[in-house]
Parts: C-alpha cells; sequence; structure tokens
C-alpha cells in the first residue's frame, strides 16, 4: 500500500501570487494515480486535479497544476494567481484511498 | 447524476451511547464505498471500505463497525461510543474497477462524544 506525505502543515501567501504545495508518495505499483483534494471551511471535500503515472505530461486545471517527478516519488501543486477562495486545507491522495495529513493555506489579502 | 447522502450532519452523544450513520448513494450502481475520519481537522484516516453488498473491510481495529445492507447504502456503527471517536466522519463513493476514479466524497458528520 502506499504512504503519503505532506510536509508542510500550512502556508501562507499573498493573494494572486502563486504557491506550491508539496506531496511525497511510495509505492510499489508501476502505474497508479495521484489526487489533489481541497477542503474549505465548509468541509466538504472537492477533487481539484489528478494525475495519472504513466503519463509524462503534468495535469492542469484552469489555475491548479502539479509537478509529477515519478522517480523522486513526488507531487508538487502549483496554485498561480492565489485567490481568497482557494484558501482550505489541501490534501494529496494515493491509491485513491490513501491520504497524508494535508497542508493548510492561507490566503493574505 | 450520482449524489451522496450523508447523515445527521451534526451528532452529540454520550461516552457509552450506541452510533448510527448512514450514507447513500444515488445515481449509480455497485459503488465502491468508504468511511473515514478526520480528527482535529487534520488527515483522514480510512475505517471502512466495501465493494459490494455485505462486503466490509476493515483498515483499523476499534469499537466502530460498518455494514452495507444495500447496494447503496453504508451504514457505520459503534455498540457504545468512547470519548476518542469524537471526530468528523466522511463518507465516499469511488466508480469500481476505475483507477483515475476520484473519490466522491459527502457533507460529513461531526460527531462529538461527551
Amino acid at each position: 500500500a502506499q504512504t503519503v506525505t505532506q510536509s508542510q502543515p500550512e502556508m501562507s501567501v499573498q493573494e494572486a501570487e502563486t504557491v506550491t504545495l508539496s506531496c511525497t508518495y511510495d509505492t510499489s505499483e508501476s502505474d497508479y494515480y495521484l489526487f489533489w483534494y481541497k477542503q474549505p471551511p465548509s468541509r466538504q471535500m472537492i477533487l481539484v486535479i489528478r494525475q495519472e503515472a504513466y503519463k509524462q505530461q503534468n495535469a492542469t486545471e484552469n489555475r491548479f497544476s502539479v509537478n509529477f517527478q515519478k522517480a523522486a516519488k513526488s507531487i508538487s501543486l502549483k496554485i498561480s494567481d492565489s485567490q481568497l477562495g482557494d484558501a482550505a486545507m489541501y490534501f494529496c491522495a494515493g491509491d485513491k484511498i490513501i491520504f497524508g495529513k494535508g497542508t493548510r493555506l492561507h490566503i493574505l489579502p | 447524476s450520482q449524489t451522496i447522502h450523508q447523515w445527521p450532519a451534526t451528532l452529540v452523544q454520550p461516552v457509552g451511547s450506541p452510533l448510527s450513520l448512514e450514507c447513500t448513494v444515488e445515481g449509480t450502481s455497485n459503488p465502491n464505498l468508504y468511511w473515514y475520519r478526520q480528527a482535529a481537522g487534520r488527515g483522514l484516516q480510512l475505517l471502512f471500505y466495501s465493494v459490494g453488498i455485505g462486503q466490509i473491510s476493515s483498515e483499523v481495529p476499534q469499537n466502530l463497525s460498518a455494514s452495507r445492507p444495500q447496494d447503496r447504502q453504508f451504514i457505520l456503527s459503534s455498540k457504545k461510543l468512547l470519548l476518542s471517536d469524537s471526530g468528523f466522519y466522511l463518507c465516499a463513493w469511488s466508480v469500481p474497477g476505475a483507477g483515475n476514479s476520484p473519490l466522491h466524497f459527502g457533507n460529513g458528520t461531526r460527531l462529538t462524544v461527551t
């Protein structure tokens, strides 16, 4: 089974700036998916972006993109042009069901 | 479209009382179903998952149990709650056999054991 590690408990970014959240994982699988979820203060978990391991191209969804480094077993989430609504807990998940401990992102106006 | 319903939204129960949280999914058949607990606003701990009626896998031994009496119904139970059972419980579903299917979460239940 995978393990997922998010080493940044909290981060802050100025509104309109770019921020990168880190995630590393461990797996023995050759093909797998990785996910980033957002949990705003409402506590509703929302899928932000997903990455398939065999795809070289980094996934992108509007202002959200990943930097997937398969050899390093790393997938970071980049949020461009940060907005106040981006303030939330962000969770990295692997093997579909294994979650990291999350990073709380604060957006400074 | 698929929807997931989880209730109640909030629950306050005394120590030693029973627990029943319910989750139902609409608009899909034979979903994979999951129960997670989130303590103190931090990471998600997988408690149970199910790939079919009556098929329950437990990830963490504790005084909680889960049942799946119907295809799209998942119930989390306890006979006697402990203080440590307090937390935020999330039900989720995913498409079976699809590795790229994300988890789709309910709105959660905030449980406080007093």
